[in-house]
């Protein structure tokens, strides 16, 4: 079945460590992204990529990174500098408005809750 | 800069329509999109709408947009308790970036 596969769904780190959250997915869609959803804070882009090898950052991009090295995976490593790393990870993946026709959805995994001891 | 706003609350009885408001603040926008997130549950896309376009409508949902004021509504005809839920709204600019607003909570009183 096609969808977006995140992992994993529940991560505690030691303050001061690197963590890698996975996404892949197997829907071809060419734009992909991670979102950081906070209580009464709503859904705040963290990086989006529009198409292999090319990511930019979005609003709260400090202290994260970023690969798309293939169309499939767009990993997060969320690095000791994020100063509040706690919080439920979203990715999230859609056609590109380059493809002919409307983008349509954007299609979300599960989450990745992180946990910073 | 990029925004997107939308008030947090709003209670309605059950039965009447529910009136969700956005505004947004950058108008090379593509698509607008209302997602709804259950409580425990993943934002599940209900409707979206072009930018060139004024009204869409799809069965109880009617979205209207006003490009002039920037402004977005999702109105739901005859709320359920099954309605109860945050809903987001999204903006969608050209080089794919897509912005959310903090959601809007919405109670169904009895």
């Amino acid at each position: 079945d096609g969808g977006i596969t995140q992992s994993p769904k529940y991560l505690f780190r030691k303050e001061g460590q690197n963590v890698t959250l996975s996404c892949e997915q197997n829907l071809n869609h060419d734009a992909m992204y991670w979102y950081r959803q906070d209580p009464g804070q709503g859904l705040r882009l963290i990086y989006y990529s529009q198409i292999v090898n090319d990511f930019q950052k979005g609003d709260i991009a400090e202290g994260y990174s970023v690969s798309r090295e293939k169309k499939e995976s767009f990993p997060l490593t969320v690095t000791s500098a994020q100063k509040n790393p706690t919080a439920f990870y979203l990715c999230a993946s859609s056609p590109s408005t380059r493809d002919r026709g409307p983008p349509g959805e954007l299609f979300f995994g599960e989450g990745s809750r992180l946990t910073v001891l | 800069g990029e925004d997107v706003e939308q008030s947090l609350f709003l209670s309605v009885r059950e039965g009447d329509s529910s009136v969700i408001n956005c505004t947004y603040t950058d108008s090379s926008s593509t698509y607008l999109y209302w997602y709804k997130q259950e409580p425990g549950a993943g934002l599940q896309l209900l409707t979206y709408i072009f930018s060139n376009m004024d009204m869409k409508q799809d069965q109880r949902l009617t979205v209207l947009l006003n490009k002039k004021d920037k402004h977005l509504s999702l109105r739901i005809a005859d709320t359920q308790t099954g309605d109860s839920a945050i809903y987001f709204c999204a903006e969608r600019y050209r080089d794919d970036k897509i912005i959310f607003g903090k959601g809007t909570r919405l109670h169904i009183l009895p």
